[in-house]
């Protein structure tokens, strides 16, 4: 069955400290891969997709995530953080083809230090 | 332009109750996913509507049903709730020919007593 872990359930940093939040996936076929960010009281938004091509991808707010295929693997980065990063970070999965059905981690809540 | 609107934004239900959640599409989308998020879980796919028909469904018991308008919106009927049904039911759109970016509602808080 398909399936995605994140690593880490809460990481705390302070501002302009160095964020990078592991995801690997459990799927043996063609992937198309998310991280969706959801801010305190607000919906899920989409940071970034990955859906093939260049493998490493930039989303918005500073944001870029590296898929590595051999590692079934696609870490979600960012150089500095700030205190307006502080959210849950979800990433997702779902299989080329699939039409639509995300599968989504547990999610990572990120508290970003003032 | 409006985004994805859910109705209503809480609920409280006793178990045995039914409800009926509300989903309106962001303009242009024909697609409407449905999905649990329980505390501290990830969302957990239900099920996915295209023209007024199920397209495809997760791992949810039969108590759990939807529905499209012709409009596009959709509803989420749970029937016989449990305790366990508890959680934040997410929707989301995407327009047709598009299988990758789907667009997420607030949600709704369903409390089940």
């Amino acid at each position: 069955a398909q399936s995605v872990s994140q690593h880490n359930h809460h990481v705390i940093l302070s501002e302009a400290a160095s964020l990078e939040l592991g995801c690997n996936y459990s799927y043996g076929g063609t992937v198309n891969l998310f991280w969706y960010v959801q801010y305190p009281g607000q919906h899920l938004q989409l940071l970034l997709k990955y859906f093939s091509g260049d493998p490493l991808v930039k989303g918005i707010k500073g944001f870029e995530a590296e898929f590595i295929k051999s590692k079934f693997s696609f870490n979600l980065r960012k150089p500095s953080v700030q205190w307006s990063d502080t959210a849950e970070y979800f990433c997702a999965v779902n299989a080329a083809g699939s039409q639509g059905n995300l599968i989504f981690g547990k999610g990572t809540k990120l508290s970003v230090k003032p | 332009d409006a985004g994805v609107t859910q109705s209503p934004t809480h609920l409280i239900k006793t178990r045995g109750q039914q409800v009926t959640l509300r989903c309106s599409p962001k303009s242009g989308h024909d697609t409407v996913s449905w999905y649990q998020q329980a505390l501290g879980q990830g969302p957990q796919f239900i099920f996915q509507y295209y023209e007024e028909e199920e397209r495809q469904r997760g791992n949810f018991p039969d108590r759990f049903s939807g529905h499209q308008f012709p409009n596009y919106s959709s509803e989420l009927n749970v029937n016989a709730l449990l305790l366990g049904d508890s959680a934040l039911y997410l929707c989301a759109s995407l327009p047709s020919g598009s299988y990758y970016e789907q667009y997420f509602g607030p949600g709704t808080r369903l409390t089940v007593t």
